[in-house]
């Protein structure tokens, strides 16, 4: 399947400081990323979703101003956790799509672990 | 209401017996992909399998298998012959169509599964 990384894969940070990760689609050129949060033990949360040169569309009670999304190019969407608070520490988990049907999977990255202290 | 709901919060399974893991949905849509995710402790997204709401005969893959019963909206996921390596997070989740084809999959809170030797 394709490949999508993610970094960094964990990252601690003090509290107030602003955070990027980046996510990368490797072998394929993304129509679509997304961006999901995962606290421990719950599911996975869509955040926003971003398509290459426009803005994300963030689900409700989603900060924008907090979260920013970057979507630069086919390959590569930037998550930027601005003022992190440790309410804000989880799992943020990128996602990339190729295509536009209900089948075209999604690839998901890795993960990144944020811890804010 | 619940797009995905996954009423298993945990199961337990003795090694080289079968497994089925439940997941019923709700949606309007005629048109809708439906996915199985596996992550273990690691935390990435592994796919596993995938069933579309037209599809005439259940998915397969391996030793997974969708249990796809349309009129009922369920699709439960059976894994046959466990393994030791089975023991992670099961997530259900599902794609409906949207008006740019680019909708997030949404996802079920998740069947942690605990294979025994």
């Amino acid at each position: 399947g394709a490949v999508v990384s993610q970094h960094p894969s964990w990252v601690i940070c003090k509290s107030g400081t602003s955070v990027k990760i980046e996510c990368r689609s490797l072998d394929f050129q993304a129509t679509t990323m997304f961006w999901y949060r995962q606290f421990p033990k719950q599911s996975l949360m869509l955040m926003a979703t971003s398509n290459e040169g426009s803005k994300a569309t963030y689900e409700q009670g989603v900060e924008k101003d907090k979260f920013l999304i970057n979507h630069a190019s086919l390959t590569l969407s930037t998550l930027t956790v601005t003022s992190a608070h440790p309410e804000d520490s989880s799992f943020y988990i990128c996602s990339a799509r190729a295509g536009t049907t209900i089948y075209n999977e999604q690839f998901f990255g890795p993960g990144t672990r944020l811890t804010v202290l | 209401a619940q797009k995905i709901t996954q009423t298993q919060p945990g199961m337990f399974v003795q090694e080289k017996e079968a497994v089925t893991l439940d997941c019923t949905y709700d949606t309007s849509d005629p048109s809708y992909g439906l996915f199985w995710y596996k992550q273990p402790s690691s935390g990435e997204m592994i796919f596993l399998i995938y069933q579309g709401s037209y599809d005439q005969q259940n998915a397969t893959e391996g030793r997974y298998s969708l249990n796809f019963q349309k009129a009922r909206k369920s699709a439960n996921l059976v894994i046959s012959a466990s393994q030791l390596g089975d023991s992670a997070m099961y997530f259900c989740a599902m794609r409906e169509p949207g008006g740019t084809g680019r909708r997030a999959l949404t996802f079920g809170s998740g069947t942690r599964l605990q294979v025994q030797p």
